[in-house]
């Protein structure tokens, strides 16, 4: 079965341009979490999805940040503009009820 | 609020040596208790988990117990091997069993 598919597993990119990161959950989850990485803070939860439904978004850092679920099957973050402090790994993570979070590989995004 | 603290790593140890990483909890209600396994350049990935004070999660050698007097969830291996080397999370989950809050990961090394 496939797991946690994120797009692209690596985005270099300048000060100010937009970027926008994918992720499509295992088949038959209904929660789906986004996360960032960074050696100073560690890894944040910054938003998650019940349902396609934003849940909690406290933890999306300011206003550049905002993030989609159209449907069961996908989602998108997006920076704009990015800034080089946005730099860090961004995982994916979906579970179902009753069961832990399966983490998708990441997205290393490196902000010049 | 809700934390987790680990263990400052790095821990270096050779192969066949028993490791412990203490893990610690503030929570309110009866939280679920993960461990999670990272390995270099991968997403997370599920280790062990226990829902439930006095509950022992197991997998591939690696065992944690809830203990909910001492708000403890210490990861415990009797023989590590090189392929164990990788950075750890504790973790621990809302009564919804929705959003993980992570500890700061402990990174493992082992030597042959």
């Amino acid at each position: 079965d496939a797991g946690v598919i994120q797009s692209p597993r690596h985005e270099v990119t300048e000060m100010g341009q937009e970027v926008t990161l994918r992720c499509k959950p295992i088949s038959g989850h209904n929660s789906l979490f986004w996360y960032r990485q960074t050696m100073m803070r560690g890894l944040e939860l910054l938003i998650y999805f019940n349902n396609n439904v934003p849940i909690d978004d406290s933890g999306m850092p300011e206003d550049r940040f905002s993030a989609k679920m159209p449907n069961a099957s996908f989602s998108t973050l997006k920076i704009q503009p990015s800034e080089p402090r946005d730099s860090a790994v961004y995982f994916c993570a979906s579970r179902t009820s009753g069961s832990g979070q399966f983490f998708g590989p990441g997205t290393r995004l490196t902000v010049l | 609020g809700n934390s987790v603290t680990q263990m400052e790593g790095p821990v270096t140890l050779s192969e066949e040596a028993f490791l412990t990483i203490n893990c610690t909890y503030t929570a309110t209600g009866y939280p679920s208790l993960f461990w999670y396994v990272q390995y270099p350049g991968e997403g997370l990935q599920l280790l062990l988990k226990a829902t439930k004070a006095d509950d022992k999660g197991s997998n591939k050698g690696f065992e944690a117990t809830y203990r909910k007097e001492t708000t403890s969830f210490h990861l415990e291996k009797g023989s590590v091997q090189v392929s164990d080397s990788a950075v750890y999370f504790c973790a621990l989950a809302n009564q919804a069993g929705t959003a993980l809050i992570f500890g700061k990961g402990t990174t493992l090394s082992v030597s042959s």
